[in-house]
């Protein structure tokens, strides 16, 4: 069972603010995702990277692929309230597998 | 921009009855799948399933659990006895895999077994 490691676990942080979360895994994946989880709700979808070394851009916030494709990274710039929510890495291990292993996720609170 | 669907968003229930949770995937996707989350946990993958069939399947997917798509539209989860640990968030996703294995998520169904 491949695990995805999520660090921090919780973040708090004023409005304004850069932050960066991490995930992290000793196994190679062929793809990377990122959602994000509201309370009571399903993940919504934020992106997805395939390519080691990839990096993806959605407004404020950067998404890279480590470049062995182990590791992930999310940077948001100025944080916003609006950012607040629990954000959570997932990734598919390859060989055929279908079924996404989730991290625990990174709670951040982005205080006004 | 389309979504998956599920229903009900809560099901109560009394320990040892069936329920079926429904989903209805975006339209033009193949692929469907069911995950699971208890609360204060990790989402967790059940089943995939593809060209009418399971493709996949967790150890929690054991055979009181099973997956169907009765219509060209919905796919369903039954759990034939229902236990207190069934009690958990249950969500449905689904792919076209033209990006490869992006997974929606539905809002999911919140079901309580008492």
């Amino acid at each position: 069972t491949q695990l995805l490691e999520q660090s921090p676990q919780f973040l708090s942080i004023q409005e304004g603010e850069n932050l960066t979360v991490y995930c992290n895994s000793s196994s190679v994946f062929s793809s990377l995702q990122w959602y994000r989880q509201e309370p009571g709700e399903g993940p919504v979808l934020l992106v997805t990277v395939v390519t080691g070394g990839e990096v993806k851009k959605l407004k404020r916030l950067t998404f890279q692929f480590g470049d062995a494709r182990k590791d992930s990274s999310l940077h948001i710039t100025a944080a916003q309230p609006g950012d607040t929510g629990l954000y959570l890495c997932a990734a598919l291990s390859g060989g055929g597998a279908d079924g996404l292993t989730f991290g625990k996720g990174t709670h951040l609170i982005i205080q006004p | 921009e389309p979504e998956v669907t599920q229903t009900p968003s809560h099901q109560v229930t009394q320990m040892g009855q069936e329920v079926i949770l429904r989903c209805v995937p975006i339209s033009n996707h193949l692929y469907f799948y069911w995950y699971r989350q208890i609360l204060g946990q990790k989402v967790e993958f059940l089943v995939s399933f593809y060209n009418n069939e399971i493709s996949e399947k967790s150890e929690i997917f054991d055979d009181q659990f099973s997956v169907e798509r009765p219509d060209g539209s919905n796919f369903t989860l039954k759990i034939r006895s229902t236990k207190l640990e069934d009690s958990a968030m249950y969500f449905c996703a689904s792919s076209d895999r033209r990006i490869p294995d992006t997974q929606y998520f539905g809002p999911g169904t919140r079901l309580t077994v008492l």
